[in-house]
């Protein structure tokens, strides 16, 4: 069956290291995206990438880097930089209807990745 | 990009119709609206899309006025496994689109 995978589910950082969380997706989607969200919250942009090679800052780009060498696969690095990384970590793709295996129209999201800070 | 705007939270009772309206008044032309629902700890999942009138699925329909300046997601006879967050989404309908997300309505069903 078609979709994203993310992993890990939950994930512990200590003070001063990088993490990167993994998101592959099979939908054979040319967009794909991260997503913060903080209890109680909405969703906010961090970086997306329309097409491999290529990616633009989302809105809360700061302390966060990713990269995208394959379609299936767009990897987020949590940097040091990152002052409060503690936060409930989204992918997301998108694609037109009729690209591959779409779900629904357009936009298909992971279960996410619970990052904290020990 | 078209700003949305919802409520923060609704209450409703269990068997009831619950309608979520959202309001985008610079919708552009190739942008179509989607609904999304969101349980704690889990991803958005799609409820609804539409560009224009009515459109109904299995779970739910979506109203959208002829100036598509605002649309309403109605949700029929809820229940407790409706209680969530809705995010309405205006995007263009093609890949390669940024997607920005409003707070969402906490939507609240009690027995």
């Amino acid at each position: 069956d078609g979709g994203i995978t993310q992993s890990p589910k939950y994930l512990f950082r200590k003070e001063g290291q990088n993490v990167t969380l993994s998101c592959e997706q099979n939908l054979n989607h040319d967009a794909m995206y991260w997503y913060r969200q903080d209890p109680g919250q909405g969703l906010r942009l961090i970086y997306y990438s329309q097409i491999v090679n290529d990616f633009q800052k989302g809105d809360i780009a700061e302390g966060y880097s990713v990269s995208r060498e394959k379609k299936e696969s767009f990897p987020l690095t949590v940097t040091s930089a990152q002052k409060n990384p503690t936060a409930f970590y989204l992918c997301a793709s998108s694609g037109t209807l009729g690209q591959g295996k779409t779900r629904d129209y357009g936009y298909t999201f992971g279960s996410g990745t619970r990052l904290t800070v020990v | 990009l078209a700003k949305t705007t919802q409520p923060i939270s609704m209450d409703s009772y269990e068997g009831q119709e619950v309608n979520i309206t959202c309001s985008h008044n610079n919708i552009a032309t190739n942008d179509y609206i989607t609904w999304y629902q969101q349980f704690p700890s889990q991803g958005p999942r799609f409820i609804i899309q539409g560009y224009k009138t009515k459109v109904t699925n299995e779970v739910a329909s979506l109203f959208i006025p002829a100036d598509r300046k605002s649309s309403t997601l109605s949700l029929p006879r809820v229940s407790l496994s409706d209680t969530a967050v809705y995010y309405c989404l205006v995007a263009p309908y093609s890949s390669a689109s940024k997607i920005i997300f409003g707070s969402g309505t906490r939507l609240s069903i009690r027995p």
